[in-house]
């Protein structure tokens, strides 16, 4: 499986878009991202997944660059309940459904 | 549509006792995933099972730790003879029928205390 980097954290103003990056330049072609977060002493939340093109859903919206080496997870309109970390993950579809979570992202919003 | 439930939320166990978790996936799911988090680290995968089938378990420690999801009833997490480093959060989660998915829906977690 693919490995991830994310940065270990992120502040953001409420009210404006967070844009959390993730870079997996060594994803092959059939690996999918997935984006979950994990707010404090919760179970995590699946957010959105996507193969290569853009995707959005009512959470966020992903961006996946051209030659797949990274994305962006955005969240438009940030609120304090968005504070918590985020995890990206790359995954081939198979029958595993294992989920190797890294360190993520830990995304502080600010009023 | 009621999400996964995790009982019991929280569960203090003395060294030497059993510890049992159970999980409810939800409605219509068939496939159960067991994670754990330890104190001030990350979530690893423990066991992928579907109904009377593990399926993967390759994140299960060796010796103490089982899991099962009968044909009726919850997915249990058995720990037996519980040792101080079993303290964590256990986490569940249930995907639909079909392919494993990696697009899960966890639960609230059970915190294991081993005093």
């Amino acid at each position: 499986d693919a490995k991830t980097t994310q940065p270990p954290s992120m502040d953001c103003a409420e009210g404006r878009a967070a844009n959390l990056p993730c870079n997996h330049s060594t994803i092959s072609g059939n690996e999918y991202v997935y984006w979950y977060r994990q707010i404090h002493s919760q179970g995590p939340q699946y957010i959105i997944h996507g193969l290569k093109n853009n995707e959005t859903n009512e959470m966020a919206s992903l961006i996946i660059t051209e030659d797949r080496k990274s994305s962006t997870l955005i969240l438009p309109h940030a609120t304090l309940r968005d504070t918590a970390v985020y995890y990206c993950i790359v995954r081939v579809e198979s029958n595993t459904g294992k989920l190797i979570f890294g360190q993520g992202t830990t995304l502080q919003v600010k009023p | 549509n009621a999400g996964v439930m995790q009982n019991p939320r929280h569960l203090v166990r003395r060294r030497g006792q059993e510890a049992r978790l159970r999980c409810s996936p939800m409605k219509g799911h068939s496939h159960v995933y067991w994670y754990r988090q330890l104190p001030e680290e990350g979530l690893k995968f423990m066991v992928y099972l579907q109904k009377e089938n593990i399926i993967d378990e390759s994140g299960m420690p060796k010796e103490r730790f089982s899991a099962e999801f009968p044909k009726e009833g919850p997915s249990i997490l058995r720990i037996q003879q519980v040792v101080r480093g079993d303290s964590a959060a256990y986490f569940c989660a249930s995907s639909p029928p079909g392919l494993a998915s990696y697009e899960q829906y966890f639960g609230p977690g059970t915190r294991l205390t081993v005093t």
